[in-house]
C-alpha cells in the first residue's frame, strides 16, 4: 500500500523568509497530492491541493510543486508570517488518501 | 454556512463505557470518514462511509464502530474494546469517494479516560 514520508518534522523559519516542507510517496498510481494546514485544537484545513497531470500550482504566497518520476511533492510558502504558524501535513490519494506525519512549523519574529 | 460540526469538544470515558462522537455535515456530501490522531503522528483511518447505509472498515477500526443511517450524520462509538482510545478524533466528509476530491475536517473531539 502507500507510505507517505514527511520531512522536515520541526521547522523554524525567520519571519519573511521562505519554508519548504517535502513528501514522498510510494504508489506510482497516486493521482491526487493535497496539502493541510492544522492549528492546535482544530481540524485540518485544506490550503491547497495538486493533480498528477500538473507539475506546479501556486496560490498567493503558497506553491506545490510534484515530481511524479522521483514521486516527491513540496508546499513552499513565501514571505511568512507569524500566522502560518501551523502543523502542516501531506497526503497522497489513490484508492484511499495516506497522510505524512506533519510538519511543525514555527515562524520567529 | 455549510461544513462540519463535531460533538461534543471535549469528551471523557470511564473504564468499560462505550461512547459515541457525532459528526454532522451539511455539505451534501456522500462521503464521510473518521480518523484517529495521537501526537507527532499522521492522521490513521478507523472508518469510511461512501454512501448511506454502507460503510467499510479503515486501518484501526478494531474497538470501533459506526452507522450511517442518514446522509447528513456518521457517528462513531468508541466501545470498551478500545484499550487505548485517548486521542483527538478527526470527522471528514468528501464530494463523494472518488480517488481526488478533497477531504473536509471537523474541529475535532479530544478524548480521555477517567
Amino acid at each position: 500500500g502507500e507510505n507517505v514520508e514527511q520531512h522536515p518534522s520541526t521547522l523554524s523559519v525567520q519571519e519573511g523568509d521562505s519554508a519548504v516542507i517535502k513528501c514522498t510517496y510510494s504508489d506510482s498510481a497516486s493521482n491526487y497530492f493535497p496539502w493541510y494546514k492544522q492549528e492546535l485544537g482544530k481540524g485540518p484545513q485544506l490550503i491547497i491541493d495538486i493533480r498528477s497531470n500538473v507539475g506546479e500550482k501556486k496560490d498567493q504566497r503558497i506553491a506545490v510543486t510534484l515530481n511524479k518520476t522521483a514521486k516527491h511533492f513540496s508546499l513552499h510558502i513565501t514571505e511568512t508570517q507569524p500566522e502560518d504558524s501551523a502543523v502542516y501535513f501531506c497526503a497522497a490519494r489513490d484508492d484511499k488518501i495516506i497522510f505524512g506525519k506533519g510538519t511543525r512549523l514555527h515562524i520567529l519574529p | 454556512d455549510g461544513g462540519i460540526t463535531q460533538s461534543p469538544k471535549y469528551l471523557f470515558r470511564k473504564e468499560g463505557q462505550n461512547v459515541t462522537l457525532s459528526c454532522e455535515q451539511n455539505l451534501n456530501h456522500d462521503a464521510m470518514y473518521w480518523y484517529r490522531q495521537d501526537p507527532g503522528q499522521g492522521l490513521r483511518l478507523i472508518y469510511y462511509s461512501q454512501i448511506v447505509n454502507d460503510f467499510q472498515k479503515g486501518d484501526i477500526a478494531e474497538g470501533y464502530s459506526v452507522s450511517r443511517e442518514k446522509k447528513e450524520s456518521f457517528p462513531l462509538t468508541v466501545t470498551s474494546a478500545q484499550k487505548n482510545p485517548t486521542a483527538f478524533y478527526l470527522c471528514a466528509s468528501s464530494i463523494d469517494g472518488t480517488h481526488n476530491q478533497p477531504q473536509h475536517f471537523g474541529d475535532g473531539t479530544r478524548l480521555s479516560i477517567l
